[in-house]
């Protein structure tokens, strides 16, 4: 499977801990998002990495968010002292360099998250 | 202010039948591209199609068509002989130039009935 993978595909946590997402990327694509998704809503972007460099970040990102793409392959995205609020669904997606302007985003199955 | 609207939350259609899915877009842009989405229960987003904005043609993909109206600002999914498969949530998506993100809809639940 050359797709992206994420994990875990599930995470229970209690409020107050700390979690971290993984995402693999297709392995050819220099461009890496994450989005989070609430129920009954669409995807809402949270932060984009070109290579290893973190290039934007939305006000959606929390200090209690971090992100990191070490070496411009997987990322990381690490919440810290979860709130209830943060029970979401996370999604990753990776793209190539855009050719003649067009850029697809190619998304993973999502980490469902859930803080009780 | 919202850049994408999909104003049907859900809707049925008989197998075999086709179904249209509305969304239009707002954007000052002169450069975008407007993408369709799919997410079956299992939550992965799969992508359908792409229309960009200086294309003349409506784009197409296999059962999968995208009416494009530019002055109207809207990007119609038409999905032709639905399929049980085909149930699922799709989500109506824009990239602005020189932005990054995708900024999506709030989505429509199409259930096919056989």
């Amino acid at each position: 499977d050359t797709g992206v993978s994420q994990n875990p595909r599930h995470k229970i946590t209690k409020r107050g801990q700390n979690v971290t997402f993984r995402c693999d990327p297709i392995s050819e694509h220099n461009r890496l998002y994450w989005y989070r998704q609430t129920l009954g809503q669409g995807p809402e972007f949270l932060t984009y990495f070109q290579n290893e460099a973190q290039l934007e970040k939305s006000r959606l990102l929390s200090d209690r968010f971090s992100a990191e793409r070490p070496k411009g392959s997987f990322s990381t995205l690490e919440i810290q002292r979860t709130e209830q609020g943060d029970s979401a669904m996370y999604l990753c997606a990776s793209s190539p360099y855009p050719r003649l302007g067009k850029e697809t985003q190619y998304f993973g199955p999502g980490t469902r998250l859930l803080v009780l | 202010a919202q850049k994408i609207t999909q104003t049907q939350p859900g809707m049925f259609v008989q197998e075999k039948e086709a179904v249209t899915l509305d969304c239009t877009y707002d954007t000052s842009d002169q450069s975008y591209g407007l993408f369709w989405y799919k997410q079956p229960s299992s939550g992965e987003m799969i992508f359908l199609i792409y229309q960009g904005s200086y294309d003349e043609q409506n784009a197409t993909e296999g059962r999968y068509s995208l009416n494009f109206q530019k002055a109207r600002k809207s990007a119609n999914l038409v999905i032709s002989a639905s399929q049980l498969g085909d149930s699922a949530m799709y989500f109506c998506a824009m990239r602005e130039l020189n932005d990054y993100k995708l900024s999506f809809g709030a989505g429509t639940t199409v259930t096919v009935r056989a």
